[in-house]
């Protein structure tokens, strides 16, 4: 089946450490790959997407890069700050699934400490 | 920010009780969905709909059912509320494939 692997949390950082969330996943078909973020108190936005191979996302001065051969959609940030604080969830859509549907990971929490 | 509502935005009700969440969007988007969100499970596809009166089952749907008699609305029902449905549900629209999907701000049920 379609599922998605991220690294338990939570995980506390300082501010301006180097971050990397682990995110894999398993899919039948060609997945589109997101990060979306969750602060607290509200829903969830979209970070970043990637549609196919070697295609890397990036947004706020977070990346993260399709990679076929493992299977993998790390999320990194070079230098993390407070605001960052969020919970971070890994999906994927299956290209030419009509109805869209989204499978997440079960998210990763992240702390960013002054 | 996509143009998506939730309301209630907090509910407390008891066991047997049937209860309504309701979502609008001004997006005119086809797709519109319904998520719960738990701990250690992070969302789950409830019910979605493609269409007006267009909808399937999701990967939870046991106990729920939903609506859709306007583009805009997406009603979630619970029929007979059980603690187990105690949750975050979200809402979310999109254009359907591999296209990014917008999520609501949410509604937090208790079932008592």
């Amino acid at each position: 089946g379609n599922s998605v692997t991220q690294m338990e949390g939570p995980v506390t950082l300082s501010e301006e450490a180097f971050l990397t969330i682990n995110c894999t996943y398993t899919a039948t078909g060609y997945p589109s790959l997101f990060w979306y973020v969750q602060y607290p108190g509200e829903g969830l936005q979209l970070l970043l997407k990637a549609t196919k191979a070697d295609d890397k996302g990036s947004n706020k001065g977070f990346e993260a890069t399709y990679r076929k051969e493992t299977t993998s959609f790390h999320l990194e940030k070079g230098s993390v700050q407070v605001s960052d604080s969020a919970v971070y969830f890994c999906a994927l859509t299956l290209y030419g699934g009509s109805q869209g549907n989204l499978i997440f990971g079960k998210g990763t929490k992240l702390s960013v400490k002054p | 920010d996509a143009g998506i509502t939730q309301s209630p935005r907090h509910k407390v009700t008891e066991t047997g009780t049937p209860v309504t969440l309701r979502c609008h969007q001004t997006e005119n988007h086809r797709y519109m969905y319904w998520y719960r969100q738990d701990p250690g499970h992070g969302l789950r596809l409830i019910h979605y709909s493609y269409g007006v009166k267009d909808t399937d089952k999701g990967e939870v749907s046991d106990g729920y059912s939903v609506s859709r008699s306007k583009t805009e609305d997406f009603l979630l029902t619970l029929e007979s509320a059980t603690s187990s449905q105690t949750s975050v549900y979200f809402c979310a629209i999109g254009t359907g494939g591999e296209d990014t999907q917008y999520f609501g701000p949410g509604t937090r049920l208790t079932v008592l």
